[in-house]
């Protein structure tokens, strides 16, 4: 069964510095999601992404945050500079359509602010 | 306000039980509804899905519950294996969102063999 794929599955980073997260989606599918995931709390919608456009954002996603998807397969978030409250793990999410059909999640990247 | 939360935070059944796990959600326009499943150190996986225009839904061993009227969502799983035990989420989706998922708190549940 298609999967979501996550890069690296652990980052661990200074404060300040700046991380890219790596995501590739499933092949057939045509919207993108990053979403975090703070230790013990639940899952937060960061941004949705379609046609090279971002279509939503949370008050999470401030500039710091960017979304990328460089080529055909490659869906990426980074984050400019670093801090200590970025640590979380990050999911990415894909689905065929927008409305109505389940979005699929990676395993996620541990991010680790030092 | 936004928010889908539930009721019981952790629940724990003996193995061959029916579970069920209770979510409440609070944004009428929400029209689209999903159950995950999340083990540690694992994303969420999908387990079941409703539309606001049905009230149930069944899967395999799992049945998913929808109650516009008083905004509840249920997930229904028979004969509760070790395998399930895991953390279980519901999410809702906001028609013309951009797709956004707003997920509850969790529910975590403990099968006992």
């Amino acid at each position: 069964e298609p999967e979501v794929t996550q890069t690296p599955s652990h980052q661990v980073t200074q404060m300040g510095q700046e991380v890219i997260l790596r995501c590739v989606p499933i092949s057939n599918h045509l919207y993108f999601y990053w979403y975090r995931q703070i230790l013990g709390q639940k899952v937060e919608f960061l941004v949705s992404f379609y046609n090279n456009e971002i279509s939503e954002k949370s008050e999470i996603f401030d500039d710091q945050f960017s979304v990328e998807r460089p080529d055909g397969s490659n869906f990426t978030l980074k984050i400019r500079s670093t801090k200590l409250e970025d640590s979380a793990m990050y999911f990415c999410a894909s689905s065929p359509r927008r409305n109505n059909q389940p979005q699929h999640f990676g395993d996620g990247t541990r991010l680790s602010i030092l | 306000g936004e928010s889908v939360g539930l009721h019981l935070p952790t629940l724990s059944v003996q193995e061959g039980d029916n579970s069920i796990i209770n979510c409440a959600y609070s944004n009428s326009a929400s029209d689209y509804f999903i159950w995950y499943k999340q083990e540690s150190g694992k994303g969420p996986q999908f387990i079941i899905d409703i539309r606001s225009n049905m009230d149930k839904r069944q899967g395999q061993r799992v049945t998913v519950l929808l109650n516009k009227t008083v905004k509840h969502l249920s997930l229904q799983i028979a004969a509760t294996q070790p395998g399930d035990s895991a953390v279980y989420f519901c999410a809702e989706n906001v028609y013309n969102q951009g797709g956004k998922l707003i997920f509850g708190q969790g529910t975590e549940l403990s099968v006992k063999p």
